[in-house]
């Protein structure tokens, strides 16, 4: 069975650092592109950025709204995505979900860890 | 950026009605959109990918069509387990970008 599962969220003030964690089950976790995807309290989702695939050498992707503090990373033996947020606002807080993509578009999600940026 | 423009965005229907939400995008992306439903305090689940493959396990009264810039989700007789909120997600081009988002109410 597919799973992600995401943790390392909490609260952090305003300036602050933290680092997500995404860990795959259940697939070749080195296939796959992995998402982050956002959701502020009740509000829509937005895409964050994209780790690609081993084949694509991992390489990454960021929204203009997180280009420059936030930082996608792979630990290849543990299968984890790892999404390093510096420089925190208060506009960053909600849910973050990673997701596997299939077809190049995130079919199977995490359950989401929340973040609050908040003094 | 791309800009999802989806409608409408919130829907009040019956069980056993005829749903159709759209997904216009703001210069045309081929088919590379998906569909997604979220239930409160749920993660999405991907319906519908490259604008008209059902997603395995997903029940077959719900499919996508279009191409392009203009796009269609129909759920064909609406289900209680249907009422939640609908999403489309262009990847098309960076960055990704979702509709605004369509929740489905019981009437």
């Amino acid at each position: 069975e597919v799973q992600l599962v995401e943790s390392g969220g909490g609260l952090v003030q305003p300036g602050g650092s933290l680092r997500l964690s995404c860990r795959g089950s259940g697939f070749t976790f080195s296939d796959h592109y992995i998402d982050w995807v956002r959701q502020a309290p009740g509000k829509g989702l937005e895409w964050v950025g994209r780790s690609r695939n081993k084949a694509n050498r991992y390489s990454t992707e960021y929204a203009a709204s997180v280009k420059g503090r936030f930082i996608l990373s792979r630990d290849v033996s543990n299968d984890s995505v790892f999404l390093q947020m510096n420089s925190l606002k208060t506009e960053d807080t909600a849910v973050y979900f990673c997701a596997r993509d299939l077809q190049e578009s995130p079919d199977h999600w995490g359950q989401g860890t929340l973040v609050a940026v908040s003094s | 950026d791309i800009q999802m423009t989806q409608s409408p965005s919130s829907l009040s229907a019956s069980v056993g009605d005829r749903v159709t939400i759209t997904c216009r995008a703001s210069q045309g992306i081929r088919n590379d959109l998906g569909w997604y439903q979220q239930k409160p305090g749920k993660a999405p689940k991907r319906l519908i990918y490259v604008a008209s493959s059902l997603q395995s396990g997903v029940p077959s009264r719900f499919s996508g069509s279009g191409s392009g810039t203009e796009f269609t989700l129909t759920i064909s007789s609406l289900q209680p387990e249907d009422f939640a909120t609908y999403f489309c997600l262009q990847h098309n081009n960076y960055p990704l970008t979702f509709g605004g988002g369509t929740k489905v109410e019981i009437k």
